[in-house]
């Protein structure tokens, strides 16, 4: 049982690149998430799913694809990497919206 | 808009000592709030949750209090030891789902 697992764990891009952030749970987690975590901040919510084939927008979607096509996956796609998009990205997952999430260790993007 | 905030950003006591950290909350219909704790370099790791028709709840060493009526959360952490040292956030559950999380409170236990 890996529990949320996050790859790749570092990425550098050049910007206007584009990119898929994978996130997978072998935990059958109906729910998962993707947050953003800049520096001394909080964790923003991006995109997040209640299950396969449905995907909603959080806090700060611009600039983010997601599709959930298996309970298993979750990849976060930037279409075109921009500075701003530096940061951390962690992918959680639970049974439901009201479980505690589990959070896979987090991707240190730096879009130069 | 609906956010979740803390009061302090950072806290220092003393190796023994309890601490309380402090969460207010905005959005009345929230109705699942959840503390973590997380090291540098790592991930949010779950501490505790609480479900909004309570008012305590307890884990080892870790106790929640949520105030509904001024929308006021709080963790007390009993005997702290320089292992809690880490930044801690709440989180609560807002409409269609989503966990939206606070800024977050650093704890630095002395020794």
């Amino acid at each position: 049982n890996a529990g949320v697992t996050q790859t790749p764990k570092f990425q550098v891009l050049k910007t206007g690149q584009s990119m898929t952030l994978q996130c997978a749970q072998d935990m059958n987690h109906e729910y998962m998430s993707w947050y953003r975590q800049d520096p001394g901040m909080g964790l923003r919510l991006i995109h997040y799913s209640v299950g396969a084939g449905i995907t909603d927008q959080g806090e700060v979607p611009n600039g983010y694809n997601v599709s959930r096509s298996t309970t298993e996956d979750f990849p976060l796609r930037l279409l075109s990497a921009a500075p701003s998009q530096t940061s951390v990205y962690f992918c959680a997952s639970s049974f439901g919206t009201n479980q505690p999430q589990h959070f896979g260790d987090g991707t240190r993007l730096s879009i130069l | 808009g609906e956010s979740v905030g803390l009061h302090l950003p950072t806290l220092s006591v003393q190796e023994g000592d309890n601490s309380i950290i402090n969460c207010a909350y905005s959005n009345s219909a929230s109705d699942y709030f959840i503390w973590y704790k997380q090291e540098s370099g790592k991930g949010p790791q779950f501490i505790i949750d609480i479900r909004s028709n309570m008012d305590k709840r307890q884990g080892q060493r870790v106790t929640v209090l949520l105030n509904k009526t001024v929308k006021h959360l709080s963790l007390q952490i009993a005997a702290t030891q320089p292992g809690d040292s880490a930044v801690y956030f709440c989180a609560d559950r807002q409409q269609g789902g989503k966990l939206i999380f606070g800024q977050g409170t650093e704890l630095s236990v002395k020794p």
